[in-house]
C-alpha cells in the first residue's frame, strides 16, 4: 500500500545529543513536509522540500536540519540548539499540483530528558 | 504573519447531534482545506475548498467556503463515536500556495 512511514513512534533521547526522525513516502510526490506539533496548537512547519536536493526553512526552522537526498526520503535532525524539542513531529507529502491535499505519516513523539 | 482562529476550542455532543464549527482568517485566503486528527495519528484531509461560496460535502460532512474569503464552516450531522478527534482548518501562507498555516484546532468529543 502507497503510504507514508515515520519512525519510530516514539523516541526518547537525553538533553544536548542530536536526534534524527526518518520519513519514506511511496506515493512518489515530490513535496514533502515536516511540522511540529504542541499540545493544544496546530501545526507548525519546520522545513519543507519540493524536489530533490532543495528545501526552505519553514516558520520554527531554528534548531534543526533535514537533507532531502532521494525523492522518498526526507529525515529531520533535531539538534541540541533546538531549545524545547519535547513535541509530535509529523511529516507529510503531497503532488506539485495539489500542495494543499498533504498525506501525513502517523508521526514520532519525541521526548527529551 | 497570517493567523487561523478556530471556534470553539473544545466540544461535547452527544451521539446523533450536528455539530458546527468555523475557521477564521485575518486575511483573505484562496483556498481552505479541513483535516481530522485521530488522537496519536497524522491529520486526515477531510474537504478541500477553492471556491467563495463553494458548498462542498463529504458523506455526512459539509464544509463552505465563506463569501468573505476570510471564514470557512464545518458540519458534521448525526455524529457518531468515530467523529471523536481535532478538526483543524488550514490554508496558504501565500500566494504561491506551496505551503500552509494551519488554526489550533475543534477538539470534538461525542458522548454516546
Amino acid at each position: 500500500d502507497g503510504g507514508i512511514t515515520q519512525s519510530p513512534k516514539y523516541l526518547f533521547r537525553k538533553e544536548g545529543q542530536n536526534v534524527t526522525l526518518s520519513c519514506e513516502q511511496n506515493l512518489n510526490h515530490d513535496a514533502m513536509y515536516w511540522y511540529r506539533q504542541d499540545p493544544g496548537q496546530g501545526l507548525r512547519l519546520i522545513y519543507y522540500s519540493q524536489i530533490v536536493n532543495d528545501f526552505q526553512k519553514g516558520d520554527i526552522a531554528e534548531g534543526y536540519s533535514v537533507s532531502r537526498e532521494k525523492k522518498e526520503s526526507f529525515p529531520l535532525t533535531v539538534t541540541s540548539a533546538q531549545k524545547n524539542p519535547t513535541a509530535f513531529y509529523l511529516c507529510a507529502s503531497s503532488t506539485q499540483t495539489s500542495w494543499g491535499s498533504q498525506y501525513f505519516g502517523p508521526g514520532t513523539r519525541l521526548l527529551v530528558l | 504573519g497570517q493567523q487561523l482562529n478556530q471556534s470553539p476550542q473544545s466540544m461535547f455532543i452527544q451521539e446523533g447531534e450536528d455539530v458546527s464549527m468555523n475557521c477564521t482568517s485575518s486575511s483573505i485566503f484562496n483556498t481552505w482545506l479541513w483535516y481530522k486528527q485521530d488522537p496519536g495519528e497524522g491529520p486526515v484531509l477531510l474537504i478541500a475548498l477553492y471556491k467563495a461560496g463553494e458548498l462542498t460535502s463529504n458523506g455526512r460532512l459539509t464544509a463552505q467556503f465563506g463569501i468573505t474569503r476570510k471564514d470557512s464552516f464545518l458540519n458534521i450531522s448525526a455524529s457518531i463515536p468515530s467523529d471523536v478527534g481535532i478538526y483543524f482548518c488550514a490554508g496558504p501562507k501565500d500566494n504561491y500556495g506551496q505551503n500552509f498555516v494551519f488554526g489550533p484546532g475543534t477538539r470534538l468529543s461525542v458522548l454516546p
